[in-house]
């Protein structure tokens, strides 16, 4: 079955502790990225990356760290995090489409992340 | 000029009414747009998408409607049911920057 899978579901956490969201998709896709998302902000993206080794920032990436060693693998790291952080966060992945943009995006079922 | 604004921000319709959701953007270099449905508890799910050559799409119940010289774009749910009680989202993407972004969301309410 295509999916994406992300883990944990569920964290709460403190101030502070480093944590690492996975996710990992069997579709052999390009592009991954992830969102999080806030009450009346929608999705916002966080980081993206287009391959292996090629990542960048979207449109709120303080805070965070990404990295793609393996084309099925992007975790999301939150070396410091803060209460502000405290949100639903989404991995998708996509294969690249026509003129090598995104297409059709697949989404996790989102890790709900709480820093106390 | 990267922002996709959506409205409403929520909507209730009795059943077999029609659904209306609006956004409009500022980029006139975004070539993809997309409409995305989100149930309580999952990920967002394409739902159905649009490119700028076209006015519009249709499938099943779902009809996008694109209006490029205004730059707006709309959802439409035709006989609206119960079960299309969910979160959905706009978005607007840019070939060859993979930069993707989305609108605020419409939580619609459908009354049985």
């Amino acid at each position: 079955e295509a999916q994406v899978t992300q883990n944990p579901r569920y964290l709460i956490t403190v101030t502070g502790k480093k944590l690492t969201v996975t996710c990992s998709q069997n579709m052999n896709h390009e592009y991954m990225s992830w969102y999080r998302q806030d009450p009346g902000l929608g999705l916002r993206q966080i980081y993206y990356s287009m391959n292996v080794e090629v990542t960048d920032k979207g449109d709120v990436p303080e805070g965070y760290k990404v990295s793609r060693k393996e084309k099925r693998n992007f975790p999301l790291i939150l070396e410091s995090p803060s209460p502000n952080q405290t949100s639903l966060y989404f991995c998708a992945s996509s294969a690249t489409a026509f003129a090598g943009g995104p297409g059709e995006l697949f989404f996790g079922e989102g890790s709900r992340l709480t820093v106390l | 000029q990267q922002q996709v604004k959506q409205s409403p921000q929520s909507l209730i319709v009795q059943k077999g009414g029609i659904s209306i959701i609006n956004c409009a953007y500022e980029n006139t270099a975004f070539d993809y747009f997309p409409w995305y449905q989100q149930f309580p508890g999952k990920g967002p799910a394409l739902l159905i998408a649009i490119r700028p050559d076209v006015s519009e799409k249709k499938e099943g119940r779902f009809t996008i409607s694109f209006n490029k010289s205004a730059k707006q774009f709309s959802l439409h749910i035709m006989d609206s049911q119960p079960g299309d009680s969910a979160t959905y989202f706009c978005a607007a993407s840019l070939s060859g920057t993979y930069k993707y972004i989305f609108g605020t969301g419409t939580r619609l309410k459908v009354l049985a």
